[in-house]
Order: C-alpha cells, then structure tokens, then sequence
C-alpha cells in the first residue's frame, strides 16, 4: 500500500514564526498535494508539484510557499505563521485513480 | 475554481438505517471518487467510478456515476456505529486535471 508520512500529527507555534510541514511518501508517485481542511469548507487545495522542482499554485497560495527537492518529499512552508493559519493540513499524492493522503497536521498558531 | 456541490452537509441517523448522498456540478466530470475520513485521520478512498452511469459496490456501499456525467451518488446500507465520519466526493475533468473536492457530508450514527 502506498503510505504518505506527515512528519508530525499536532504542531503548536507562534504568530510570526516560519513554519515547516513535512511529507513523505514511497510509492514513486510523480503529483503531490497539499491541502488544507477547516470545518463547512471542505478540502481547499493549497499547492501541488507534478515533479521534482515543480510547483503550481493551488486554490488559497496566500502565505504558504512550498519545496520539492526530491521526488519523495513535498514541504510546506508558512512564511510568517497567522492565527488565520490555524488549520488541518493534509498533503497527498497519487495518480490518475485517486490521491492516498496522510494523516494530517493539526496546526495551531498562537 | 470549480466547484462540486455535495448535500447534505450532515446527517444524523439511527443504526441500521440506510444513508444516501449526492454530489453535483456544472461541469462534466470523467472520474468520480468518494472517500472517508475517519475523525482525526486523513481521508480514504472508498470507490472510483471511471464510466459514465458506472454502479460499483464495495461492501455496504454502493455509488453511482450520473449519466450526465455531471453528478453522482454514494449509499450506504444498513449503517453501523463505525460508518461515523466525514464523506467526500471528488472529481476530476481530465485525465491529467488534479481532483476537485466536495464539501463533505458528515455523518453521526446513533447506536
């Protein structure tokens, strides 16, 4: 089974502080997702990268900025973390059938 | 963006009860897929449809694509406990287009 790794399940941090979201996944999987999961609006993608060092603009890029060095892994970057970035964040990756996601990142800004 | 429109937004039924829930669009779609999230995990894929008026089964539950390529259907029957979550559609226009999302259905299951 295809497993995508989100390196940590609840983060804490600082209005201001520049904030890494971490993805790995095994699978070879050339697309890669980021997205981002508040309550009544569903999945809102963010950034996704169809290979190495190549990235487009989701839905909502305002004040995320995304890496993707490697084929495997795919970061997610908050410049300045907001209070208004206070989220569920989930990253996938996947092929024409279907997307296997992680398990998320509950992201608190205080 | 594009936009699906997925109802109802919640439901609240009893164990053993059947469940139904659609999602639609202005647009035509290609592939439609349903997924769960469990609370706190990331969401699952449950079924892909791939043709249009396609009916696949997986277990309890049964989803359909729409003839008009424009909408689709997710039932579950006989619900248990362990069928609680949050229910997506997604679809994609293309074979190379990136999945779009539905709101998500919320289902509570009342032992």
């Amino acid at each position: 089974d295809v497993k995508v790794t989100q390196s940590s399940r609840y983060l804490v941090k600082r209005t201001g502080e520049k904030v890494f979201l971490e993805c790995v996944q095994d699978m070879d999987h050339e697309n890669m997702f980021w997205y981002r999961q508040d309550p009544g609006l569903g999945l809102r993608l963010i950034y996704f990268s169809y290979d190495v060092k190549m990235k487009e603009k989701g839905d909502i890029p305002e004040g995320y900025s995304v890496s993707r060095e490697k084929k495997e892994r795919f970061s997610l970057i908050l410049e300045s973390a907001s209070t208004n970035q206070t989220s569920m964040y989930l990253c996938a990756s996947g092929l024409t059938y279907g997307y296997t996601f992680g398990s998320g990142t509950r992201l608190t800004v205080v | 963006g594009q936009q699906l429109n997925q109802s109802p937004q919640s439901m609240f039924i009893q164990e053993g009860e059947d469940v139904s829930m659609n999602c639609t669009s202005s647009s035509i779609f290609n592939t439609w897929l349903w997924y769960k999230q469990d609370p706190g995990e990331g969401p699952v894929l449950l079924i892909a449809l791939y043709k249009a008026g396609e009916l696949t089964s997986n277990g309890r539950l049964t989803a359909q694509f729409g003839i008009t390529r424009k909408d689709s259907f997710l039932n579950i029957s006989a619900s248990i406990p362990s069928d609680v979550g949050i229910y997506f559609c997604a679809g994609r226009t293309s074979n190379t287009g990136k999945l779009i999302f539905g709101q998500g259905t919320t289902l509570q299951v009342k032992p």
